[in-house]
């Protein structure tokens, strides 16, 4: 069973602070990686995607992906109160007639002003 | 710009009863995805077609059926709804093999 695991936090850093979320991935032949913002009771929202090992940024997020120890991160910074929500990873996995999504439970990210 | 639109919102079943939960996107995209979220669990794929005509089985499809009608529509359906199936179940659409577009989702009790 392939598997994706998150800290479910929460995770509370203050407004202007660095915001760390990690990831890691059972599938050692994983190759494409995928963040997601989901605020509460809101549809999730794809904010980065990562395919090669090192660092994609995109703002005020960076996406930092270690194949060889299995790791994907999510950097957010200057964090604003509005980042609070929960952040999904999502590792892609080829099985049936297309690849599709294995998802983490999640990690609960809380801005304080 | 409507995107991935799902109906209804909201809906109360008995145990037993059927319903279909309806999806729907305007972005032309050729792969479609049923998702089902529960506390603490995450997002876990039921069905996906990846184009019309095409449905392949996700983690978790036992208990449900699709029909991926045309390109825009693709349904969910419970023929025998269990209280295990209470969950907010997400229809999201992609260009790509990752669901890009989510709907806003449908949040199923059953009784």
């Amino acid at each position: 069973q392939k598997e994706v695991e998150q800290n479910s936090g929460p995770l509370s850093v203050p407004e202007g602070a660095i915001a760390s979320l990690n990831c890691t991935y059972s599938d050692r032949g994983s190759q494409s990686f995928f963040w997601y913002r989901q605020y509460s009771g809101k549809s999730p929202e794809l904010i980065m995607s990562i395919y090669s090992n090192g660092d994609k940024e995109d703002g005020r997020f960076t996406a930092q992906l270690n194949k060889a120890s299995q790791y994907v991160s999510l950097l957010i910074r200057d964090s604003q109160p509005s980042d609070s929500a929960t952040y999904l990873c999502a590792v892609l996995n080829y099985g049936g007639s297309q690849g599709n999504l294995i998802f983490g439970k999640g990690t609960k990210l809380s801005v304080k002003p | 710009n409507a995107g991935v639109t799902q109906t209804p919102k909201f809906q109360v079943l008995k145990t037993g009863q059927s319903m279909t939960l309806q999806c729907a996107q305007d972005m032309n995209h050729n792969s479609m995805y049923w998702y089902r979220q529960d506390p603490g669990m995450g997002l876990r794929l039921i069905y996906y077609s990846a184009s019309e005509g095409t449905t392949d089985k996700g983690e978790v499809p036992n208990g449900y059926n699709v029909s991926r009608l045309n390109k825009r529509e693709f349904s969910l359906r419970l023929e025998s709804a269990a209280p295990s199936q209470t969950s907010v179940y997400f229809c999201a659409s992609s260009e790509g093999v990752q669901p890009q577009h989510f709907g806003d989702g449908t949040r199923l009790s059953i009784l």
